[in-house]
């Protein structure tokens, strides 16, 4: 079946930036995807970006694709504290193909 | 911001009992969803539907069944509650290739 695989953990201190990559293996995803989840919580919809582009920019966060390696990454600039959550990144049409997850946790 | 209410938020509950979630959206939405996940961990996909009348199992084996009656609601049912179900189970939906979005889940013990 199809597969999204992502680095399971990522610490960076508080004002740098944080780089999450995923690489996925469904060519034929419409949208790629990123969640942030906090303990507790469901997941909540971060950033998405169509598959006819390479990059996507909103506030804080870039996502770059680039689909000849089927590969993705989120960029959070200026990460804070409030960023320490789990990203997941996720591919496909239906159902959607999820990555384990990244752990980032934001050092003080 | 989506509007999609699990319930009950917590429940902890004896072994052998039967045990709906109950999972509703109000944006119309065709695709709903329910996922498990250990907290932390990864999601694992469980049930499935197109829409009213439509459900397929996902990729991880599971003893629990669900309904699609009304496009609203995609309730999810244990008939008889294990140890082994204690984790948490996310609702989702989705319209086309929208975005999914999710409920806040339901953190579930059983004893």
């Amino acid at each position: 079946g199809e597969d999204v695989e992502q680095s399971l953990f990522l610490s960076v201190r508080e004002g740098d930036s944080s780089v999450i990559n995923c690489t996925y293996t469904d060519s034929s995803s419409t949208y790629l995807y990123w969640y942030k989840q906090e303990p507790g919580a469901g997941l909540q919809l971060l950033t998405y970006i169509f598959s006819n582009m390479d990059m996507k920019q909103d506030q804080r966060l870039t996502v770059l694709l680039n689909k000849k390696d089927k590969h993705l990454s989120l960029r959070i600039a200026d990460t804070q504290t409030g960023d320490s959550a789990i990203y997941f990144c996720a591919s496909g049409n239906t159902p959607l193909v999820f990555g384990k997850g990244t752990r980032l946790s934001v050092i003080a | 911001e989506a509007d999609i209410y699990q319930t009950p938020r917590y429940l902890v509950i004896g072994t052998g009992k039967k045990i709906t979630l109950e999972c509703s959206q109000t944006m119309g939405h065709d695709k709903m969803y329910w996922y498990q996940q250990d907290p932390g961990m990864e999601l694992h996909l469980i049930h499935y539907s197109y829409g009213v009348n439509s459900t397929e199992k996902g990729d991880l084996s599971s003893e629990s069944t669900v309904s699609r009656i009304r496009t609203e609601h995609f309730p999810l049912t244990l008939e008889s509650a294990r140890p082994s179900h204690t984790s948490q189970y996310l609702c989702a939906s989705n319209e086309g290739n929208q975005p999914q979005h999710f409920g806040d889940g339901t953190r579930l013990s059983i004893l």
